[in-house]
């Protein structure tokens, strides 16, 4: 079963707020991604981590800070946000097979709303 | 010049028509390349890994071809079902690091 889960579904916070995205996977992946979606663009990768271990980070200003607890869990905490990081969050894991090709598994993201 | 460019449609065909979408990409050294279709409002789905000998999956041929830099996704007896975005997607640096094109759109009408 490929499923990547995502909580929340929705999520309005203010600038000030402090918050986190939650993402969970039980297919054996090692490899996590996060994702910012814009309306109409495509998504653009935020981080990959591997093992648990942050292995890429794309420059993503230091307001998104992003957590692996273990090898089926990916938070992203969120803290001093701007509106125009509103967007959709995406979530996605891959299997580690060590060859060129990782098919990566997209969960169904969260919607959010910066004010 | 972008990443990966593709032609943002949107393609309007009705039901059974052949619809063919390209893309194009600038890094010689990727390897892994992909089709993934987005519905509105939802999570990106991959549709299909891209091979270089060419594969092929029920209505759905994909073809390589690295000396061009050119992947193009063929779409055989267009379904309603089959209207999303369709995403090209190239691998840069690692197997990890995905880039996505715009998309382009597609409209199967009945």
């Amino acid at each position: 079963d490929t499923e990547v889960t995502q909580t929340p579904k929705h999520l309005v916070m203010g600038m000030t707020n402090k918050k986190s995205l939650k993402c969970e996977q039980h297919m054996g992946h090692r490899a996590m991604y996060w994702y910012k979606q814009k309306a109409k663009k495509p998504p653009e990768l935020m981080f990959v981590y591997s093992y648990e271990k942050l292995s890429i980070n794309e420059s993503v200003p230091s307001r998104f800070s992003p957590e692996c607890p273990n090898s089926s869990l990916l938070n992203l905490h969120l803290h001093a946000l701007q509106p125009e990081d509103s967007a959709l969050y995406l979530c996605a894991s891959s299997p580690t097979s060590g060859g060129t090709k990782e098919t990566q598994y997209f969960g169904p993201g969260t919607r959010l709303l910066v004010l | 010049r972008k990443e990966v460019e593709q032609d943002p449609g949107p393609f309007n065909v009705p039901e059974g028509a052949t619809v063919a979408f390209n893309c194009t990409y600038s890094n010689s050294a990727s390897q892994s390349f992909f089709w993934y279709r987005q519905d509105c409002r939802k999570e990106p789905k991959l549709l299909m890994s891209v091979y270089s000998s060419g594969n092929e999956d029920g209505r759905f041929t994909a073809q390589l071809n690295r000396a061009s830099q050119y992947i193009s996704l063929l779409i055989r007896d267009s379904k309603l079902s089959d209207s999303a975005t369709y995403l090209c997607v190239v691998n840069r640096g690692s197997a990890r690091q995905l880039t996505f094109g715009s998309g382009t759109q597609l409209t199967v009408l009945p």
